[in-house]
């Protein structure tokens, strides 16, 4: 079966500290794959897509990167880290091929920026 | 844009009474989806309706897909304390766009 893999859980970090938050999969070849973010426990944010190694594509205009480097992996950066970054970041797979199958979401990234 | 209004944003009901969360389009959508969060959780999908005037059941919980294929609703009988949570559509206009997705229903139960 397919388990995501999301880490860390929680995060602290300062203003203008870089940002790592790693997401694999396992059990499936070639997902797409996503970040999200949700602020104040609310509406889901789609922040980058890829549908496979090396291709990313950006919803929102920010100061977030995503990677992927290997076909299950997702990355997630920053160089400098905003207040406005704060949020719950999920990291989420679907089916290869048709892009809205449905979603399985990682058990997500807490990070407050301080 | 594109949109999907859900209401309402919160619902607060005993434990035994029913709910209902309702979503609406802006546009035709090719399939609709429904995800519930538990507090602190995340988002689990629960299904995905595909045909106009689909009508699918898990045990107490009814989704339905409008016949315009526009509007949706998730209707909850006899609520439990298990279904607290905030639950969400998200709608595929198709076409490889993006999921729109609603701001979500707040669940409450109380005991």
């Amino acid at each position: 079966s397919q388990t995501i893999h999301q880490w860390p859980a929680t995060l602290v970090q300062p203003v203008g500290s870089p940002l790592s938050l790693e997401c694999t999969v396992e059990g499936t070849s070639n997902p797409n794959l996503y970040w999200y973010r949700q602020a104040a426990g609310r509406g889901l944010q789609l922040l980058f897509y890829s549908v496979g190694i090396g291709q990313i594509s950006s919803e929102v205009p920010q100061n977030l990167s995503a990677s992927r480097p290997q076909d299950r992996q997702f990355i997630l950066s920053s160089k400098k880290l905003l207040l406005s970054d704060s949020g719950f970041y999920l990291c989420a797979w679907s089916s290869p091929g048709l892009l809205n199958s449905p979603l399985h979401f990682g058990n997500g990234t807490r990070l407050t920026v301080t | 844009g594109q949109q999907v209004m859900q209401i309402p944003q919160y619902q607060h009901v005993q434990e035994g009474e029913d709910f209902t969360t309702y979503c609406n389009s802006s546009t035709t959508l090719s399939n609709i989806q429904w995800y519930k969060q538990r507090p602190g959780g995340h988002p689990v999908f629960l299904i995905q309706l595909v045909k106009s005037g689909e009508v699918k059941k898990q045990k107490r919980l009814t989704f339905q897909f409008g016949e315009a294929k526009k509007n949706s609703s998730l209707h909850i009988t006899a609520t439990q304390t298990t279904d607290v949570g905030t639950y969400f559509c998200a709608g595929d206009a198709g076409n490889n766009r993006k999921l729109i997705w609603g701001l979500g229903t707040s669940l409450a139960v109380n005991p």
